[in-house]
C-alpha cells in the first residue's frame, strides 16, 4: 500500500467554483502533512502546511482528518491561476523521510 | 527566504558518463533531498542526507550516489548514465526535528542520448 495516495483527476473546473481534493495515508503515526503546488515544468511549493485543528489562508482550506487518515484542501472561487497539480505530502513520526503523492491535476476553465 | 539552488536548469549527457548534479542550499538545513520526478509517477526519492557525510537511500537509489562533505553541498552523481535516468532532478532541504516543509530548487531536466 502506497504511503500517501491522491485521485489524479483531472478536475476541470469553471471560474468561481469551489472545488475539492482529498488525500489518504497510510501511517497513522504521522505527525506533519503539507499541500504544494506544483505548475507545469516547475518546482513544487509550498501552499500550506496543515494543522490538526484545521487552517484557512484566504481562498484555501486545509483539514486533517485523523481517525480517518486524511487531509483535504478546498479552493474557493476558483482563478484561472489556481491551474496547477496540487501535491500531498505527509511526514511520519519517525525518521526524516517526506512521503509525496502523485498530485491532483487541476484546471480551471474561463 | 530559503535559497535552494541547483547547478543546472536543463542537462545533455550521453549513455555511460559520470553526471554530477550540484545543490546548495544557504538556511542551514540539516536535510538534504534528491528526487527524480516522472509524468504518472510522481516524486520519488533517490537519496537523502540528515548531516554532513551522512547519507541514507531512498526509494530509487540504484544507479545512483551522493556526497555531501559540506553542510550546504548535497551532490548527485549518476556513476554511468542510461537512457532511463532521463528525468527531471530535484534537490530539496529542510530543517531537522521540526514541523518544518521541504523547499525546492528549480530542478534539472536531464536528458540521457
Amino acid at each position: 500500500r502506497k504511503e500517501v495516495e491522491q485521485d489524479p483527476g483531472p478536475f476541470n473546473v469553471p471560474e468561481g467554483a469551489t472545488v475539492a481534493f482529498n488525500c489518504t495515508y497510510s501511517n497513522s503515526a504521522s505527525q506533519s502533512f503539507f499541500w504544494y503546488r506544483q505548475d507545469c515544468r516547475k518546482e513544487p511549493k509550498l501552499l500550506m502546511s496543515v494543522y490538526s485543528s484545521g487552517n484557512e489562508d484566504g481562498r484555501f482550506t486545509a483539514q486533517l482528518n485523523r481517525a480517518s487518515q486524511y487531509i483535504s484542501l478546498l479552493i474557493r472561487d476558483s482563478k484561472l491561476s489556481d491551474s496547477a497539480t496540487y501535491l500531498c505530502v505527509v511526514l511520519p513520526n519517525t525518521g526524516n523521510q517526506f512521503y509525496f503523492g502523485t498530485g491532483t491535476s487541476l484546471t480551471v476553465i474561463p | 527566504d530559503v535559497k535552494v539552488t541547483q547547478s543546472s536548469r536543463y542537462l545533455v549527457k550521453r549513455t555511460g558518463e559520470k553526471v554530477f548534479l550540484e545543490c546548495v542550499q544557504d538556511m542551514d538545513h540539516e536535510n538534504m533531498f534528491w528526487y527524480r520526478q516522472d509524468p504518472g509517477l510522481g516524486l520519488r526519492l533517490i537519496y537523502f542526507s540528515y548531516d554532513v557525510k551522512m547519507k541514507e537511500k531512498g526509494d530509487i537509489p540504484e544507479g545512483y550516489s551522493v556526497s555531501r562533505e559540506k553542510k550546504e553541498r548535497f551532490s548527485l552523481i549518476l556513476e554511468s548514465a542510461s537512457t532511463n535516468q532521463t528525468s527531471m532532478y530535484l534537490c530539496a532541504s529542510s530543517l531537522r526535528g521540526e514541523v518544518e516543509p521541504q523547499h525546492f530548487g528549480d530542478g534539472t531536466r536531464l536528458s540521457i542520448l
